[in-house]
């Protein structure tokens, strides 16, 4: 049984990089949220896709980030010329009714 | 606005001793409310959840919740601690009726440690 996954695990960026962030769902899911985690701190919402489209993109902080998801499975968040604020743990969910099933997430470090 | 206070930081029980994990939360409808707990290094699991119906949940590895509207709380306890149950609480706030998808609003955590 397939949960949601995530690549990669890890990714070390230098500054000014641009990184992409991988979130396969658990298939048939209609809905996937993205979240960011700094350390220390609870998981805050960044976007939200009802299939392909994206619903609420009100979390993202800044025009650096941008997600998509074209054909209402895959997602993919895209960080450009990253910062070291950046630096977190990206979190994918899919979900059904009213429950959201989480990835291991992608701990991004920028140096 | 949504939002959910998760009060203690860090909370140390002794093994077979009571959990006791608070959280308040704050919404201007109706909330549904999750606990999840994390693992070093891992996503998100979901322990139990209130949407409707019995205020009382039970969720897996023997926690439970209650949701108290007059208090708005959602405090989650467990009876017995295991050594098992060391890791990061989460308790989320989320809502369903307008057109946010069901977005969650976390709190801060908690951390439990469990001593032997």
């Amino acid at each position: 049984g397939a949960g949601v996954s995530q690549s990669p695990r890890y990714k070390v960026a230098k500054r000014g990089q641009d990184v992409a962030l991988r979130c396969d769902p658990i298939s048939g899911h209609v809905s996937l949220f993205w979240y960011q985690q700094a350390l220390g701190q609870g998981p805050e919402f960044l976007t939200y896709f009802q299939n392909e489209a994206q619903l609420d993109k009100s979390g993202l902080p800044s025009d650096r980030f941008f997600a998509e998801r074209p054909e209402g499975s895959v997602s993919t968040l895209k960080i450009q010329r990253t910062q070291q604020e950046d630096s977190a743990v990206y979190l994918c969910a899919s979900s059904i009714y009213n429950e959201q099933f989480f990835g291991p997430g992608t701990r991004l470090t920028v140096l | 606005a949504q939002s959910v206070t998760q009060l203690g930081s860090h909370v140390s029980v002794s093994e077979g001793a009571l959990v006791l994990l608070r959280c308040n939360y704050s919404s201007s409808v109706p909330p549904y409310l999750f606990w999840y707990v994390q693992y070093p290094n891992q996503g998100l699991q979901l322990l139990l959840k209130y949407t409707t119906g019995a205020t009382l949940v039970k969720g897996i590895n023997g926690f439970e919740a209650e949701f108290k509207k007059s208090e708005t709380s959602f405090h989650l306890t467990k009876p017995s601690a295991h050594m098992s149950d060391a890791a990061e609480y989460f308790c989320a706030v989320s809502d369903l009726r307008g057109n946010q998808g069901g977005k969650l609003i976390f709190g801060q955590g908690t951390e439990l440690s469990v001593k032997p």
